[in-house]
């Protein structure tokens, strides 16, 4: 199975700050990664798939790079609604797996 | 609008056996794959099963292979989960979502659109 390791496990940001979240495959998964939010008591919702393209509706202020082994998330200027968990997940072969979330709180 | 609907959770005792459905509507169902992720409580997320647009590929995460069984109806537009031998580690907030018609690796195996979840609960 693919691991996914992300870091930081929790980052304290204000608003307005750029944030940045990594993510880490345990092998090589070209770009079949995607980026997820989830606020409290809610579903996740889909920000980024392909590592970088993101889906239709998401603020532009979010974005997605990387490729292989190692993708980062970043946030440009963090609005008061961006403070949630994140979580990655490879698409790149069964079982799906998840990184075990990085939690964006109000410093 | 888009509304994947999951029910049939509670409370039920180890050993035992329950059955999730997810209603969907506003997309087209039979396109679609369908995956069940489950969140332990405080925890992150874990894929379980998909099923492919057309019933015929179904993959299992090993934690639940044999256990679990993934069924879909085109013609409701309902994907269910049945869930048998459960254990307490099995307590967890259960969501169903759509993804890639076709079940294989190295394609869009991610999750859009997602339910808003149900609770199972795994105790005696």
């Amino acid at each position: 199975d693919i691991q996914m390791t992300q870091s930081p496990s929790s980052v304290s940001a204000s608003v307005g700050d750029r944030v940045a979240i990594t993510c880490r495959a345990s092998q090589d998964i070209s770009t079949w990664l995607a980026w997820y939010q989830q606020k409290a008591g809610k579903a996740p919702n889909l920000l980024i798939y392909a590592a970088s393209t993101l889906e239709s509706g998401v603020p532009s202020r979010f974005s997605g790079s990387g490729s292989g082994a190692v993708f980062t998330l970043t946030i440009s200027s963090l609005q008061p609604e961006d403070f949630a968990t994140y979580y990655c997940q490879q698409a790149d072969s069964f079982p799906l797996t998840f990184g075990g979330g990085t939690k964006v709180e109000i410093k | 609008q888009v509304q994947l609907v999951e029910s049939g959770g509670g409370v039920v005792q180890p050993g035992r056996s329950l059955r999730l459905s997810c209603a969907v509507s506003g997309i087209s169902f039979s396109s679609y794959g369908m995956h069940w992720v489950r969140q332990a409580p405080g925890k992150g997320l874990e894929w379980l099963t998909v099923i492919s647009y057309d019933g015929r590929t179904k993959s299992y995460a090993d934690s639940v292979k044999g256990r679990f069984t993934i069924f879909r109806d085109n013609s409701k537009y309902t994907v269910d989960l049945q869930m048998n031998s459960l254990r307490p580690e099995d307590t967890a907030v259960y969501y169903c979502a759509g993804g890639a018609g076709v079940v294989t690796a190295k394609y869009d195996n991610w999750f859009a659109p997602w339910g808003q979840g149900t609770l199972v609960t795994v105790s005696s």
